[in-house]
């Protein structure tokens, strides 16, 4: 099976710098996605790592470390508008490319 | 366009009643899934489908039944509904069983059981 941890919150003021840390355990593993989610609104797809390294996306970056089994989402410049919860999910080659998600970090943006 | 849309948006209903959510996707892709979020947001996969074949079938009561009769449709039957079963239920479709890591979400029908 698999497995995600991903802290519940995070906070910081509009400007800053923010990194969401996502650690996971996975019988097979593709890759990890990342998505974010406003209240009310479907997940969209922010980015995607299968090989180690950092892949950038204007104000955002992904990190993925396979030996380590971690990644991560950065945030930069941070605007108001970021304030929503992010899901980083695991994408399982066990299990026809299932992707299963975390529970999810709620970030809110102060001014 | 709507690339993903599901219907009804809205279902308020009683427990013990019988409903069902449909979903098409016009982005000619090959996998659909069912996802559900629950009041905590809790995003756990239920079921895919990939070129109408159920590749994925969680551990879901037997209550819910999904079913793909073409490849840009995913609909979900739920029958003798109960509490438990409030929600927000996700279609979302991939090409190529996710190969890229981006599922799209549709906007998402809230569920709930009275």
């Amino acid at each position: 099976g698999q497995s995600l941890e991903q802290p519940s919150e995070v906070t910081a003021v509009e400007g800053a710098i923010v990194q969401i840390n996502c650690t996971y355990q996975t019988s097979g593993f593709y890759g990890l996605s990342w998505y974010q989610q406003h209240d009310g609104g479907a997940p969209t797809f922010l980015s995607y790592n299968a090989l180690d390294g950092l892949e950038e996306t204007g104000r955002f970056s992904s990190f993925l470390s396979r030996s380590d089994s971690y990644g991560y989402l950065l945030l930069q410049e941070l605007q108001m508008k970021d304030s929503a919860s992010y899901f980083c999910a695991v994408r399982d080659s066990t299990n026809a490319g299932k992707s299963t998600f975390g529970d999810g970090t709620t970030l809110t943006v102060k001014p | 366009d709507t690339a993903v849309s599901q219907t009804p948006k809205y279902l308020v209903t009683q427990m013990g009643n019988d409903k069902s959510i449909k979903c098409e996707q016009n982005l000619g892709h090959d996998t659909m899934y069912w996802y559900k979020q629950d009041s905590k947001k809790f995003l756990k996969i239920m079921f895919s489908y990939n070129n109408k074949e159920l590749i994925i079938n969680e551990t879901v009561p037997n209550r819910f039944s999904p079913k793909s009769p073409d490849k840009a449709h995913l609909n979900l039957h739920i029958n003798s509904l109960e509490l438990g079963d409030s929600a927000v239920y996700f279609c979302a479709s991939s090409q190529d069983r996710g190969n890229t890591g981006e599922l799209f979400f549709g906007e998402g029908s809230r569920l709930t059981v009275l």
